[in-house]
């Protein structure tokens, strides 16, 4: 059973340390997105990736996120400095080539606490 | 822009029973998909079901299926034989069918409770 997977699944921080979440797509997918969900704004996309490739990060707070894919394995996105409004969970999602590229599947988040 | 719209908040419904959520979208768009997500309290986010807008048949996954009605751009998803695991968010999705756009657009969500 194939899944996306996210490390950490919690993380807690103080203001100012760097935050690094990873994701792993599921094998052979080629779109890797990254989604912030919280109470006030719901689910937002912060970039999205095909082939590795940066598509779409305007989604991103550019000063202080980045977003990268160093292999086909692995997706990163880092918060440094963090904020406590950086505080939510963060999603990875991935979506297969083929008939259905346009579904995502979604990892199982990582939740940022920024005290 | 395409914006989607839940407009129930919450909903709840007694355990066997049927139950419709409801999502409306806005689009100039001929081309897209639609789509239900479920996130439990575990936080993960599940597909339920898809549509392809050029489809005119209503997709069905077991006890879900929807109402896609494109003239009207609804999409509401019906959820029959409640069970208390259906307990959860559940937001509707659109996806431009433009080749290479990817991007989901989310609705608020709609909080579902099942009651034993």
């Amino acid at each position: 059973d194939a899944r996306v997977t996210q490390t950490p699944r919690h993380k807690v921080t103080e203001m100012g340390q760097e935050v690094t979440m990873r994701c792993q797509p599921i094998l052979g997918h080629n779109t890797v997105f990254w989604y912030r969900q919280t109470m006030m704004q719901g689910l937002e996309l912060l970039a999205y990736f095909r082939n590795r490739a940066p598509l779409d990060d305007s989604g991103m707070p550019k000063d202080r996120f980045s977003a990268e894919m160093p292999d086909a394995t692995l997706a990163t996105l880092k918060i440094q400095p963090s904020e406590p409004r950086d505080s939510a969970v963060y999603f990875c999602a991935s979506g297969p080539q083929g008939l259905d590229t346009d579904t995502q599947y979604f990892g199982p988040g990582t939740r940022l606490t920024v005290l | 822009a395409q914006t989607v719209t839940q407009s129930q908040p919450e909903m709840s419904v007694q355990e066997a029973e049927t139950v419709t959520l409801s999502c409306t979208y806005d689009t100039s768009e001929n081309n897209y998909y639609l789509f239900w997500y479920k996130q439990p309290p575990s936080r993960q986010m599940i597909l339920v079901i898809r549509q392809e807008a050029y489809k005119q048949q209503n997709a069905t996954e077991n006890r879900f299926s929807v109402n896609f009605q494109k003239a009207a751009k609804s999409f509401s998803l019906k959820i029959s034989d409640s069970q208390l695991g259906d307990t959860a968010m559940y937001f509707c999705a659109f996806m431009r069918g433009a080749s290479g756009t990817y991007k989901y657009i989310f609705g608020t969500g709609t909080r579902l409770k099942v009651l034993a």
